[in-house]
């Protein structure tokens, strides 16, 4: 697609469910992040994976948040036992391979979580 | 101390006004300083992208880095309605992996 598709955009769960989102980065983009942006709060970084290299997880707030990123691609972050203070939006960015940071982060229009 | 700090807002100006936006970092190994966009129910999208100090100029908008003070700015000249949103400063270290973001100023252009 032409730009980072997220799903599902919206998600209202109950306390203690699990929740898996996903992040379909652009096309050719080797890098791919994953942010969570609660109220007030601005983006707050959890995980980094560029290409086959071990991921920067140390973003991530809890054993209970993890993420994989399949060939590459398609990325999952996936919240276990959720409890409300993981109402957030969650946002996916990607950047390309070429020379330059910031003119080349792309971010989708993120995954809005509710846990009631 | 937040490594990057933003008065939240909102700020209110009217139509045509030049509209001043700042954030403070407190790392001095940052070097890259960008200026984000987010509009309500979307995704960040970048406006300005600097490399270390000096001004940058993309039509209405001027990205301004001052290391000495480790102090960013962001001027809107004749500011629009569609100009409201929250703008995010991020910035980042030469070979860094992620981005560290204010946590965005709230602006609102009035007719």
């Amino acid at each position: 697609g032409a730009g980072v598709s997220q799903s599902p955009s919206n998600k209202v769960t109950e306390k203690g469910k699990d929740v898996e989102l996903r992040c379909d980065p652009i096309s050719g983009h080797t890098a791919l992040y994953w942010y969570r942006q609660s109220l007030g709060q601005g983006l707050e970084f959890l995980i980094y994976f560029q290409g086959n290299s071990a991921p920067d997880k140390s973003g991530l707030p809890s054993d209970r948040f993890s993420a994989e990123r399949t060939g590459g691609s398609v990325s999952t972050l996936t919240i276990q036992r959720t409890q409300q203070e993981d109402s957030a939006v969650y946002l996916c960015a990607s950047r390309s391979p070429t020379r330059g940071f910031g003119n080349t982060i792309y971010f989708g229009e993120g995954s809005w979580l509710t846990v009631v | 101390q937040k490594e990057v700090e933003q008065d939240p807002g909102p700020l209110s100006v009217p139509e045509g006004a030049i509209v001043s936006l700042n954030c403070t970092y407190s790392n001095s190994a940052f070097q890259y300083f960008m200026w984000y966009r987010q509009y309500s129910r979307k995704g960040p999208e970048l406006l300005m992208y600097t490399y270390s100090s000096g001004n940058k100029e993309d039509g209405r908008f001027t990205a301004q880095v001052d290391k000495s003070s480790k102090y960013i700015s962001l001027f809107i000249r004749d500011s629009q309605p569609s100009d409201s949103a929250t703008y995010l400063c991020a910035t980042t270290m030469v070979g860094g992996n992620k981005l560290t973001f204010g946590t965005g100023t709230q602006l609102k252009v009035e007719l």
